[in-house]
C-alpha cells in the first residue's frame, strides 16, 4: 500500500531534550516537506527536500533541522524542543512539482512542557 | 504577496443540505488549485485539483470546484453533504515555476443532525 509514516504518533517531552521524528514513504517519491499545524494558521511548511541531499527552508524552519540521506526518508529533528514547538506535524511527499497530489501522514502530535 | 484566504473558520450545515466552501486567492503566476480534506485524526487527502481546461472539476465523495479567474476564486461545493463529510477543508494554491504550495487557513465544516 503506497503511504506515508510517521512515528511516534504522539509525543510529549520537555523543553531542551532532543528528539526526531521519522518520516517514510514508499512510492519513490523526489519531493518531501514537513509542515505543522496550528489552529487558525493552517498548515505553515517548515522544511522539504526536492531529492536526496537536497533540503531547504519553508516558513517557519526556526528551530529545526532535517536530513535526506536516502530517498525515502525525510526526519525532522529538533535539537532543544521549547513550548512553542507544541503542534500537529505532518510529513508529506510527492513525485514532482507543484502540480502533482501530495500524500500526507496520520501526523505527529508533539507536547513540549 | 502570494495568498489564500478562506474566509470562514467555521460552517455548520444540516445534513441533506447544500454546502459551499469559499476560497480565494492572491497569485501573480497561472495557478494550480488543489481541495484537500482533513478528517479527525487523520492526514490530509485531496479531494480535487483545477490545472486547466474545464472550468469546473470533479472530485472524490462527491464534491466539486470551480475556478473562476475574475473573482480569483476556487469554491467547493457539494449537493447534499452528509454526516461523514464532518471535517476540515484547506484550499492550496502552487505553480510549476515553483515547487510550494501556498495554503489556507482551513474551513471546518460542522454537520447538524
Amino acid at each position: 500500500e503506497a503511504q506515508v509514516t510517521q512515528n511516534p504518533r504522539y509525543l510529549i517531552t520537555v523543553t531542551g531534550k532532543k528528539l526526531t521524528v521519522t518520516c517514510s514513504q514508499n512510492m519513490n517519491h523526489e519531493y518531501m516537506s514537513w509542515y505543522r499545524q496550528d489552529p487558525g494558521l493552517g498548515l505553515r511548511q517548515i522544511y522539504y527536500s526536492m531529492n536526496v541531499e537536497v533540503t531547504d527552508k519553508g516558513d517557519v524552519p526556526e528551530g529545526y533541522k532535517v536530513s535526506r540521506k536516502e530517498k525515502r526518508n525525510f526526519p525532522l529533528i529538533l535539537e532543544s524542543p521549547s513550548p512553542n514547538q507544541t503542534s500537529l506535524y505532518f510529513c508529506a511527499s510527492r513525485s514532482g512539482g507543484a502540480a502533482y497530489e501530495q500524500y500526507f501522514g496520520p501526523g505527529t502530535r508533539l507536547t513540549v512542557t | 504577496a502570494q495568498s489564500v484566504t478562506q474566509p470562514d473558520i467555521h460552517i455548520t450545515v444540516s445534513e441533506g443540505a447544500s454546502l459551499e466552501l469559499r476560497c480565494n486567492y492572491s497569485y501573480g503566476a497561472t495557478p494550480y488549485l488543489f481541495w484537500y480534506v482533513q478528517s479527525p485524526g487523520q492526514g490530509l487527502q485531496l479531494l480535487l485539483k483545477y490545472f486547466s481546461g474545464d472550468t469546473l472539476v470533479q472530485g472524490i465523495k462527491g464534491f466539486e470546484a470551480e475556478f473562476k479567474r475574475s473573482q480569483s476564486s476556487f469554491n467547493l461545493r457539494k449537493p447534499s453533504v452528509h454526516w461523514s463529510d464532518a471535517a476540515e477543508y484547506f484550499c492550496a494554491v502552487g505553480a510549476n515555476s515553483n515547487y510550494q504550495l501556498i495554503w489556507g487557513a482551513g474551513t471546518k465544516l460542522i454537520i447538524k443532525p
